[in-house]
């Protein structure tokens, strides 16, 4: 069974401050790595996509893979109010698994 | 400009009743899914396509069904909803890389 474990939160962070999030996944053979965004109430829309170890950067968002360690993150820098919210983490092999979500506080 | 539509937004029917719940793209992806999701809890996968005149159930069992008979269009019916099918169901779809999701239909059940 394949899987993608986060840590369900909340996580409080302090408006401003480095917001970052973990995830883990067990199949090794996993190619695309993504982290989703979630409002409340509203559909999960994709921020990042990742397919290659290192780090990615776009903004204030960077994600970093680590295949070996089978280890995805997400920093969020400087955050803002309107990061709280749920981020998802996914992982493709054929279909995508997506984790149960890591909820995000940024705290004013 | 995601380009995946789901109608209705919200809806209120009866037990017993059949619905279809209408997802259609515009992007000429030949992957789709339908998704089920709680308040506050995870995503299931409950069908997905990989394209015409293919479906497949997903994760979770479900008492829906789906037809693909159209790239761009993906329906999910429901022949006699229930309370229990009350949630929110979202489409999504892909060519390759990552999923793009339209913005759900919110299912009451009464």
């Amino acid at each position: 069974q394949k899987e993608v474990e986060q840590n369900s939160g909340p996580l409080s962070v302090p408006e401003g401050a480095i917001a970052s999030l973990n995830c883990t996944y067990s199949d090794r053979v996993s190619q695309s790595f993504f982290w989703y965004r979630q409002y409340s109430g509203k559909s999960p829309e994709l921020i990042m996509s990742i397919y290659s170890n290192g780090d990615k950067e776009d903004g204030r968002f960077t994600a970093q893979l680590n295949k070996a360690s089978q280890y995805v993150s997400l920093l969020i820098r400087d955050s803002q109010p309107s990061d709280s919210a749920t981020y998802l983490c996914a992982v493709r092999d054929d279909k995508i698994i997506f984790g149960k979500g890591t909820r995000l506080h940024i705290l004013p | 400009e995601a380009d995946i539509y789901q109608t209705p937004r919200y809806l209120v029917i009866g037990t017993g009743k059949k619905i279809t719940l209408e997802c259609s793209q515009t992007m000429g992806h030949d992957k789709m899914y339908w998704y089920q999701q709680d308040p506050g809890m995870e995503l299931h996968l409950i069908h997905y396509s990989y394209g015409v005149n293919s479906t497949e159930k997903g994760d979770l069992s479900s008492e829906s069904t789906v037809s693909r008979i159209r790239t761009e269009h993906f329906p999910l019916t429901l022949e006699s909803a229930r309370p229990s099918h009350t949630s929110q169901y979202l489409c999504a779809s892909t060519s390759f890389g990552g999923y793009t999701f339209g913005s759900g239909t919110r299912l009451t059940v009464v």
